[in-house]
């Protein structure tokens, strides 16, 4: 069965730091990853979508990278600000089944 | 363009009764997901459509759920009877193109009570 985890629970940083979120998986079969973004009382947003063929993907400051055999991933957010402040969760998907990690809470403080 | 809509926001009602939980998916989008959200279990996908057509219902927890998607435009999660431990937040999602290739879209959820 697939796992999911994210490391770290959460995170607190200074504005400007750039910082990477972590995402590890147990089963390295997967059609694609994806990073999501969730706001307090809010929906996911899909920030990212990796297909397992494909070694990274970038938008605007975040950058995702899939290693597919070692079961990671990690997202990169450069010069952070404090609206990037929410909680952050991975997902992989293989055959109609989508498993999410528990997400990683950030804070970045002004 | 309208996001994915969901009714109600907030559901409070009492073990026993029948709760009906509504969604509609971006036009033109031809998958629909249901997600329950919950501290303990985190985000868990329920089941999918696509066309119309439930696909996987294999993450439905047991026969007290049941969906339905009886056009494109609608889609309805049913929980009865209802129970405490199936207080949680129940989100929709809709994508356009199989979820392989193309991000989903989530509502931004029912908060569900049962005393």
């Amino acid at each position: 069965k697939q796992e999911v985890t994210q490391i770290p629970a959460a995170l607190s940083v200074p504005e400007g730091e750039n910082l990477v979120l972590n995402c590890s998986f147990t089963d390295s079969a997967i059609y694609n990853l994806q990073w999501f973004r969730q706001d307090p009382g809010k929906g996911l947003t899909s920030l990212l979508l990796i297909q397992s063929s494909q070694r990274e993907q970038t938008s605007g400051r975040l950058n995702a990278s899939l290693d597919k055999s070692s079961g990671r991933s990690t997202l990169y957010i450069a010069a952070s600000q404090p609206g990037d402040s929410a909680t952050y969760l991975c997902a992989v998907y293989h055959l109609g089944d989508m498993r999410f990690g528990a997400g990683t809470r950030l804070t970045v403080k002004p | 363009d309208a996001g994915v809509i969901q009714s109600p926001r907030h559901e409070v009602t009492e073990m026993g009764q029948e709760v009906t939980l509504r969604c509609k998916p971006i036009s033109g989008h031809d998958y629909l997901f249901w997600y329950r959200q919950t501290m303990m279990r985190g985000l868990e996908l329920l089941i999918y459509f696509n066309n119309n057509v439930p696909i996987d219902d294999s993450g439905m927890p047991e026969d007290r759920f049941s969906a339905k998607m009886p056009n494109a435009s609608f889609s309805t999660l049913k929980i009865q009877p209802s129970e405490p431990r199936d207080s949680a937040v129940y989100f929709c999602a809709s994508s356009l193109g199989t979820i392989n290739y193309q991000p989903q879209h989530f509502g931004d959820g029912t908060r569900l009570s049962i005393l």
